[in-house]
């Protein structure tokens, strides 16, 4: 199995300022067929299902704000969240579907400082 | 715009079986450009992908290594639903269940449905 590792756990950051969470997985998710990357980035706020945001790494799902963004390649995998509202504090999760079966990370807890 | 209801019961007793539903609108569980999955969530676990249905010309299933002798997802096409049942449940099947779609990424789920499991 892929194993996907985030860092840090838990992260604070002030209102406004940027926030970045990293993800590695245990092997590369690019697939040469598609020069893809197989990798998912989720927003999931308590007692609700995960959101998922960003697929393919970096693309943004519709409706997403543009504050949110993902970047990498290969097994090392950036979220960004140019300028935290409020509303932004959630678990975040990164997930692989390269290959089965599919696997998330640990979840990264964002806070306001 | 994909919605997907859950349904079934919220308490399992030990060495029962698990039943939920999963209905869909807007989408159609034949779709041959999305797999229909089952994901659980607890605090030890964290997110764990379970197994999905899909449909490429005929049916197919994959399931996780850890449930495998356990579990059956099976597609309804006449309710346009899918469900999952998991056999001999433990305390450690106590989790949050979600059924949800896949194209690139989850990107439809359902409300979950916390399952405990308790005589």
């Amino acid at each position: 199995d892929i194993v996907m590792t985030q860092s840090p756990d838990s992260l604070a950051v002030s209102l406004g300022e940027r926030a970045t969470i990293n993800c590695k997985s245990s092997q590369s998710v690019l697939h040469s067929s598609n020069n893809r990357n197989f990798l998912a980035w989720y927003q999931q706020k308590p007692g609700q299902p995960p959101k998922l945001l960003i697929y393919w790494a970096s693309a943004r799902e519709s409706g997403v704000p543009d504050r949110f963004s993902g970047s990498g390649s290969g097994t090392d995998f950036t979220l960004t969240v140019s300028s935290l509202q409020a509303g932004d504090v959630a678990v975040y999760y990164c997930q692989q579907y390269y290959s089965h079966p599919y696997t998330f990370g640990q979840g990264t807890n964002l806070e306001i400082k | 715009q994909v919605q997907l209801q859950q349904s079934g019961p919220g308490l399992v007793k030990p060495s029962q079986t698990l039943s939920l539903t999963c209905a869909i609108s807007g989408d159609s569980v034949s779709s041959d450009s999305a797999t229909w999955n089952w994901i659980r969530q607890s605090p030890s676990r964290g997110l764990e992908w379970l197994g999905r249905t899909y449909y490429r010309s005929k049916w197919y299933n994959d399931y996780a290594v850890s449930v495998k002798s356990r579990i059956t997802i099976n597609p309804d096409t006449s309710k346009n639903q899918f469900s999952l049942q998991l056999n001999s449940v433990t305390p450690e099947d106590m989790a949050v269940y979600f059924c949800a779609r896949h194209q690139s990424g989850f990107n439809s789920w359902g409300q979950g449905t916390l399952v405990t499991v308790s005589s």
